[in-house]
Formats: structure tokens, C-alpha cells, sequence
């Protein structure tokens, strides 16, 4: 059973730039959650999907920040018109939803995202 | 308030002796969860013990024990018979009823010395 993956795994970009993540979660896994960590802190929340609809947002995303999960499967995360306080690592979980330990989420290795 | 809070920032301790790792919740709903990940210096976040709420005995797995203390609301991660490789940051989380955000805390950078 794979993991989580997430691509790119480095991404350095100009301020303005639009930018674009994908998260592979593990198969089968209905719930897929993308966070934001910054250094010295931990991950916040950003939005949540639930197969192709996403039921939750955080406040923190802006509307520069959209997500979308076409066929319940991966998901992508763009970051429009970026910012240097964009800068941060992009993660990527995903937890199961009928099987499994349905409390806990599995993490991909994350995104990097530098602004200059 | 903070959802979850993590008081130390950095811990040392000797291989193979034992360390805790505190973390204090705040929270007004009686259901939850609350979880240990372990974020070595690669990034990737790696999931180590789960306590629900309701849960009558502490949990634990393999080297990992959670200390719940429901009345202080606490969660303290006990690693036993520390090794090198446990040197990573820690992190406590949360998540409240049903809802689907989990609420991290700071992290405390723990170093296991030779």
C-alpha cells in the first residue's frame, strides 16, 4: 500500500505567479485534508474534502487559494497571484473513511513553497 | 485560545532512558480524538498513537504511550527506551466531535543524545 505523495516537492516561484500542487492520497481514502506549516509552527488547517466535495475551508484560505478533487481521487491545490508570505511547506493527508483507523490522517511528504 | 498546547519547545534526553512530551487540549465538546505525529527533518509527518476521548485505558503502541489525564486535559507522549532516530519534532493534535479540522500544536523539537 503506498503512501501519500505530493508534487512537486520543491517549488520556487516569483511574487505574482500562480502556482499549482497535486496530492495523491492513499487509495481508497475518502477524506483528503491540505495543510499549511510554517517554520516553528504547526500545520493549519486548509480545507477538506470528502470524495470530489469539499465540505470545509479554514479562514486562512484566501480567495488567491482554491482546491478542487475532480473525481474523488488526487487533488490539486493553486495558489494564485502569489505573495512571499505564501512561503511555507504545502502538506497533503489523507485518512479513510469505512475501514481502517478512520481517526488518523496519513501525511504525503509536502510541497516547499519559496516566494521571492 | 489555543486548541492545543505544547509547553516545550526543545527536550534532550539519553539514548535508551525514557522522555515525556507534554501537551495540554482545550476543548468544550465531550467527544475527541487526540494525536502524536513525529515530523523528522525530512518533513514528512508520521503517525504515532491515537486517544479517544471515551477510551477507559491510556494508549499505547510499541515503544509510545499516551498519558490522558481527562480532568486536566492533558496528553502527554511517553517514549520509552529512547533512540537515536527518535531525535524529530513532535507534534500534538487534535480533533473536536465529528468536525474534520484537526488543531496542531507548536511542536517540541526533542534531540536524543549518544
Amino acid at each position: 500500500d503506498t503512501g501519500v505523495s505530493q508534487d512537486p516537492r520543491h517549488k520556487i516561484t516569483k511574487r505574482g505567479q500562480n502556482v499549482t500542487f497535486r496530492c495523491d492520497p492513499i487509495s481508497e481514502h475518502n477524506r483528503l485534508y491540505w495543510y499549511r506549516q510554517t517554520l516553528g509552527q504547526g500545520p493549519e488547517f486548509l480545507t477538506y474534502f470528502q470524495n470530489e466535495a469539499q465540505l470545509e475551508k479554514s479562514r486562512l484560505l484566501s480567495d488567491r487559494f482554491s482546491a478542487e478533487r475532480p473525481k474523488g481521487s488526487f487533488s490539486t491545490l493553486e495558489i494564485q497571484r502569489t505573495e512571499q508570505g505564501d512561503s511555507a511547506m504545502y502538506l497533503c493527508a489523507s485518512s479513510p473513511t469505512l475501514t481502517g483507523r478512520t481517526d488518523t490522517q496519513y501525511f504525503g511528504p509536502g510541497t516547499r513553497l519559496t516566494v521571492l | 485560545a489555543q486548541k492545543i498546547t505544547q509547553t516545550q519547545p526543545g527536550m534532550f534526553v539519553q539514548e535508551k532512558e525514557a522522555v515525556t512530551l507534554d501537551c495540554t487540549y482545550d476543548t468544550s465538546d465531550p467527544s475527541y480524538g487526540l494525536f502524536w505525529y513525529k515530523q523528522p527533518s525530512s518533513g514528512e509527518m508520521i503517525f504515532l498513537i491515537y486517544q479517544g476521548s471515551y477510551d477507559q485505558q491510556n494508549a499505547t503502541e510499541g515503544r509510545y504511550s499516551l498519558n490522558f489525564q481527562k480532568a486536566r486535559k492533558s496528553a502527554n507522549l511517553v517514549i520509552s527506551a529512547s533512540q537515536l532516530g527518535d531525535s524529530a519534532m513532535y507534534f500534538c493534535a487534535m480533533r473536536e466531535g465529528l468536525g474534520n479540522q484537526f488543531y496542531f500544536g507548536t511542536g517540541t523539537s526533542l534531540t536524543v543524545i549518544p
